[in-house]
């Protein structure tokens, strides 16, 4: 799987709209994004995930580069309770297993 | 609703005692892992099993077994506990099949004195 580049952190005032950006430049055409969080002490949670489209549900869009080589994840109206880890993840489908890297701290902000 | 349980959530355990942690899904799913958490690791997989029946090593598979008679439950045992097992564990459960987004339970925290 293709390794993944964040930033360590970011802060993001309540309201408004967090953007968290991802590398993978050496992503391969068969390998998907996915995105996941992980709030204190819990379960990380499945966000989106994408292969060439930008791709929107009830709780962030993710936008891919024509290229694949970096997406970024949107959350629109960021509340204090988005505030977690945020890993950024490339694997291929069917793929047995994820590998998390050291994502990015989100803090958001009253 | 269906969902992902642990149990039990948290463990306090001596070396050398035998431990199970169990999980337990009511999705139906036929992929599950287990994986274990520690600062400065993230999250590591332990074991995984695409079906009953079926199960595979991980990359820190060392001093822990799984075993899969159902296709709701995967039981993680630790043979022997050594302190170098604290941690937290991660099950998760995916369905199978292209994307196979897995979708984990709230965690176990052992704690190997």
């Amino acid at each position: 799987d293709a390794k993944t580049t964040q930033p360590p952190s970011m802060d993001c005032a309540e309201g408004r709209a967090a953007n968290l950006p991802c590398n993978h430049s050496t992503i391969s055409g068969n390998e998907y994004v996915y995105w996941y969080r992980q709030i204190h002490s819990q379960g990380p949670q499945y966000i989106i995930h994408g292969l060439k489209n930008n791709e929107t549900n009830e709780m962030a869009s993710l936008i891919i580069t024509e290229d694949r080589k970096s997406s970024t994840l949107i959350l629109p109206h960021a509340t204090l309770r988005d505030t977690a880890v945020y890993y950024c993840i490339v694997r291929v489908a069917y793929g047995n297993k994820l590998v998390f890297g050291a994502g990015t701290i989100l803090r958001v902000k009253s | 609703d269906a969902e992902i349980t642990q149990s039990p959530r948290h463990k306090i355990t001596e070396t050398g005692r035998q431990v199970t942690l169990a999980c337990h899904q009511t999705w139906n799913h036929n992929n599950m892992f287990w994986y274990r958490q520690d600062l400065g690791h993230g999250l590591r997989l332990i074991h995984y099993s695409y079906g009953v029946q079926d199960t595979n090593k991980g990359e820190v598979s060392d001093g822990y077994s799984v075993s899969r008679s159902n296709t709701e439950d995967l039981p993680l045992t630790l043979e022997s506990a050594a302190s170098s097992q604290t941690s937290v564990y991660f099950c998760a459960s995916s369905e199978g099949g292209q994307g196979n987004t897995q979708y984990f339970g709230p965690g176990t925290r052992l704690t190997v004195l």
